[in-house]
């Protein structure tokens, strides 16, 4: 079965280091997203890739990168982890012929 | 921009009562309405959608209808279990607006259910 898979799933790192978490998509979908999920903030969007080599900011991008060398895989990096990026981070895919998103399991990320 | 907000939670019922989330939204064009559910520990899971004024998404015993005169899609359940105890996530897409968009979701701040026996 198709799947979106996510790792590490639980990360503990320092401030100042470069994290990179990965996700993974077995649905050959062209859209990706990664969303940060804060206590009273719902789910806010980080970046999105329309497809291979596309990437886009959403609206909370600072602090954050992405890169898509494949269909499968969109990793996202903090180049700097500061504790205000402790979070839950999902990663997401949609087909882009309808809207509905597929969700991944979460990485806790916690910055000390 | 596109919002979505989300009645004030937690809520807390006892099992079989009936159930009401309430979701607004802004937004230009014509919007897709998802209501999403997070299970503990779990991502998200689409749950029921409506993609156009006066469709009803139901799944699971669960119903939202889109309303677009009174930019609404309100969740409702006729008798709650406790399996139902979860985070519930109304979003929209504007995936419609022109055939332009590629559907990015706009979430509300999400609702906890919590279902006692």
């Amino acid at each position: 079965d198709a799947e979106i898979t996510q790792s590490p799933r639980h990360k503990i790192t320092e401030t100042g280091r470069q994290v990179t978490l990965a996700c993974h998509q077995t649905w050959n979908h062209n859209n990706m997203f990664w969303y940060r999920q804060d206590l009273g903030h719902g789910l806010r969007l980080i970046h999105y890739s329309y497809g291979v080599q596309d990437t886009n900011k959403g609206e909370v991008s600072d602090g954050y990168s992405v890169s898509r060398s494949n269909t499968e895989d969109l990793p996202l990096t903090l180049e700097s982890a500061a504790s205000s990026q402790t979070s839950v981070y999902f990663c997401a895919s949609s087909s882009g012929v309808t809207d509905t998103q597929y969700f991944g399991p979460g990485t806790r990320l916690t910055v000390l | 921009g596109n919002s979505v907000t989300q009645m004030e939670g937690p809520v807390t019922l006892s099992e079989e009562a009936f159930l009401t989330i309430n979701c607004t939204y802004t937004a230009t064009g014509y919007p897709s309405l998802f209501w999403y559910v997070q299970y503990p520990g779990e991502g998200l899971q689409l749950l029921l959608k409506a993609t156009k004024a006066d469709d009803k998404g139901s799944n699971k015993g669960f119903e939202a209808t889109y309303r677009k005169e009174t930019t609404s899609f309100h969740l409702e359940k006729g008798s709650v279990q406790v399996s139902d105890s979860a985070v519930y996530f109304c979003a929209l897409s504007d995936f419609s607006a022109g055939g332009t968009s590629y559907g990015k979701l706009t979430f509300g701040q999400g609702t906890i259910l919590t279902v006692h026996p």
